[in-house]
């Protein structure tokens, strides 16, 4: 089935950026039915949306992140990715990748997600 | 941005009864609506999308209703796996997606 899984450095220094990566397993990630995204959960706290993408590369951000916040796609590779500039101790969080379900039929929530990587910002 | 706001904070129940979580939208989202359950460590597991429609592999304890700004979740007949946080989100507008600020159901 369906698999996500995110990768990238667990420490990363203020005013860095951030990367993560996001690999799907199972299934094709052109899949015309499907956004990918990225949520985040700092520790403690509840869930912040990040942002999203189609395998076209038609993405969408949340407004309170978007001067940051770079999602990109690469098909060949069945992954996409995330960047968040100029990082500060707030953006300490468990970093989620997640599948968008199919805007049919009411069921374009998150359905798949990946474990979760925890990225902490600190010097 | 629409304000998602769940009651109460904590839900202390006992095993085997019944448990109902709230989720008040600042707006309507018509029937966009999903519930997510989350355990400490892992990731959130949707349960219900569309307001009531149970994902796959989701037992028929778990049951959801209402659309438009108000919706319940509930547990019919609590088991000891289901003790966790409860999340609702909406994507009736977006972005962004929001969620709220769940609900730590506990074991009473």
């Amino acid at each position: 089935q369906l698999q996500l899984q995110e990768s990238g450095p667990g420490l990363v220094k203020p005013s860095e950026t951030l990367s993560l990566t996001c690999t799907v397993s199972g299934g094709s990630i052109s899949s015309s039915s499907y956004y990918w995204g990225w949520i985040r959960q700092p520790p403690g706290k509840g869930l912040e949306w990040i942002g999203s993408i189609y395998y076209s590369g038609n993405t969408y951000y949340n407004p309170s992140l978007k001067s940051r916040v770079t999602i990109s796609v690469d098909t060949s590779k069945n992954q996409f990715s995330l960047k968040l500039s100029s990082v500060t101790a707030t953006d300490t969080a468990v970093y989620y990748c997640a599948r968008r379900g199919p805007a049919v039929m009411l069921r374009d929530a998150f359905d798949i997600w990946g474990q979760g990587t925890m990225v902490t910002v600190s010097s | 941005e629409i304000v998602m706001t769940q009651s109460p904070a904590t839900l202390s129940v006992s095993p085997g009864e019944r448990a109902t979580l709230s989720c008040r939208a600042s707006q309507s989202v018509s029937s966009n609506l999903a519930w997510y359950q989350q355990k400490p460590g892992q990731a959130p597991r949707l349960l219900i999308y569309g307001a009531s429609t149970r994902a796959t592999g989701i037992p028929a304890r778990f049951s959801g209703s209402g659309s438009g700004t108000e919706f319940t979740l509930t547990i019919s007949s609590l088991q000891s796996e289901d003790f966790a946080v409860y999340y609702c989100q909406q994507y009736n507008n977006w972005p962004p997606y929001t969620f709220g600020q769940g609900t730590n159901l506990e074991i009473k």
